[in-house]
């Protein structure tokens, strides 16, 4: 079974600058999470969908990053203009649909730089 | 508003040692608890999931346990390796949706 993928690895740019990254969840994962790592960090839930409905984005800084997830599969996180604290690993997760029985399957993940 | 926290931060211990990791949580109302394991430069990998009418999981040389009243749970490592070397993250779920918040990690090495 294929696991999670993300794309690209690695990203460097400066700030006010635009980035994109894109997630493609495990076959039949109905939730796909979006969430932010800063260095020596745990994770923080940026997003979350259920198919291609948003069920949170209360911790999405809206006025620069957005997310969207056409057809409810492939999913894209955007952010516009860039600043130097979005420094991070960008950590794309899914899951069975919604239920908090089923396990989070994280990707690699993209870490971002800018300068 | 739920907070976890890992103590402690890092850890070094020898080869062969049994040791156990903490995460503590403020809101006792949670769905699940996991523990993932995070390689340098590497997402995370879930090693267990334990849900919140259960009191432990097991998965090979690895037990976690959850204590909701007091809002805490253990991570067990029997007879550690090198190659358990890595971060150990916790996580808890307070929804059905499912949306997890993390503590800090605990970056633990095994010395040879």
């Amino acid at each position: 079974e294929a696991g999670v993928a993300q794309s690209p690895r690695y990203k460097i740019i400066e700030k006010r600058q635009s980035v994109a990254f894109w997630c493609n969840p495990i076959s039949g994962h109905a939730t796909l999470y979006w969430y932010q790592q800063i260095l020596g960090q745990g994770p923080k839930l940026l997003i979350q969908f259920q198919n291609n409905g948003v069920v949170d984005d209360s911790q999405l800084p809206k006025d620069r990053f957005s997310a969207e997830r056409l057809k409810g599969v492939d999913s894209t996180l955007k952010i516009q203009p860039a600043k130097l604290e979005d420094s991070a690993v960008y950590l794309c997760a899914s899951s069975l649909p919604g239920l908090a029985q089923y396990e989070q399957y994280f990707g690699p993940g993209t870490r971002l730089t800018v300068t | 508003k739920q907070e976890v926290t890992q103590i402690p931060a890092a850890l070094s211990v020898p080869e062969g040692e049994n040791l156990v990791l903490n995460c503590s949580f403020t809101d006792s109302a949670i769905y699940n608890l996991q523990w993932f394991r995070q390689d340098p430069g590497k997402g995370l990998t879930s090693l267990l999931l334990i849900q919140s009418s259960q009191r432990e999981q097991t998965s090979g040389r690895l037990n976690a346990s959850l204590d909701k009243s007091s809002g805490r749970s253990t991570l067990y490592i029997a007879a550690s390796q090198p190659g358990d070397s890595a971060t150990y993250l916790c996580a808890s779920s307070n929804n059905a949706g499912n949306m997890l918040t993390f503590g800090g990690g605990t970056r633990l090495m095994v010395k040879p």
